[in-house]
């Protein structure tokens, strides 16, 4: 079964400062999709950041850029230039691919790191 | 467009009462997904569905628990008999299936308290 670590349940950072959040996964899978998701107050996940396994590009996403290391399992999330919209819990999420319907299959989430950006 | 609704946005009943959460995707998706989140934790897999395929059901905590999906489109998620530990926040989320993988698109949830 695949497991999903974020060591660190909450992070604080001044506004346009970086901050990077750790992510460390378990699997025996060769090929899967990792995930950041923002989740705000308001309770709506959102995605943030996608990465393919078998890409070796590192995923960026405007301000949102990500450091996948393969052989270390790790999937760590850079946000630059922070701004206090950036407030919110993040949750790093691995899927394996289902390999007969493509895509159709459970997220496995960390425990989450809840980020404050402070003015 | 609209996204993934759900309802009710919030629930309290008494212990021992059944209680059901109402999940409507987004229009053509074909996958539909239930997640529960207690308070402080990550997301929990509870159930899928896939078209017309069967159900994954490996995440379901307890027989209480069930959901049905029908013609399709809307899923229902049914808690028999409610115990404290059943308060949660309930997810729910929405993907396209096929091709390039696509993401899940989450509700708002649906906060359940279990007095």
């Amino acid at each position: 079964a695949q497991t999903v670590t974020q060591s660190q349940p909450e992070m604080s950072v001044q506004e346009a400062e970086t901050v990077t959040l750790s992510c460390t996964y378990d699997t025996s899978e060769n090929n899967y999709y990792l995930f950041w998701y923002k989740q705000p107050p308001s309770r709506q996940m959102i995605l943030v950041i996608r990465q393919e396994a078998y890409k070796q590009q590192n995923a960026t996403e405007n301000r949102f850029s990500v450091n996948f290391q393969k052989a270390a399992k790790s999937f760590s999330l850079k946000i630059s230039d922070s701004q206090l919209g950036d407030t919110a819990m993040y949750f790093c999420a691995f899927m394996k691919p289902d390999d007969l319907i493509q895509g159709a299959q459970k997220l496995v989430f960390g425990q989450g790191t809840r980020l404050t950006i402070n003015p | 467009g609209a996204g993934v609704s759900q309802s009710p946005s919030n629930k309290v009943t008494e212990k021992g009462k059944d209680v059901e959460l109402r999940c409507d995707p987004i229009s053509g998706h074909t996958a539909l997904y239930w997640y529960r989140q207690s308070l402080g934790q990550g997301l929990e897999f509870l159930i899928y569905f896939q078209g017309n395929s069967a159900p994954d059901k490996s995440g379901l905590p307890s027989d209480r628990f069930s959901a049905e999906r029908t013609g399709g489109s809307v899923s229902t998620l049914t808690i028999q008999r409610t115990q404290q530990e059943d308060s949660a926040v309930y997810l729910c989320a929405s993907s396209i299936v096929g091709g390039q993988n696509q993401p899940q698109h989450f509700g708002d949830g649906t906060r359940l308290s279990i007095l």
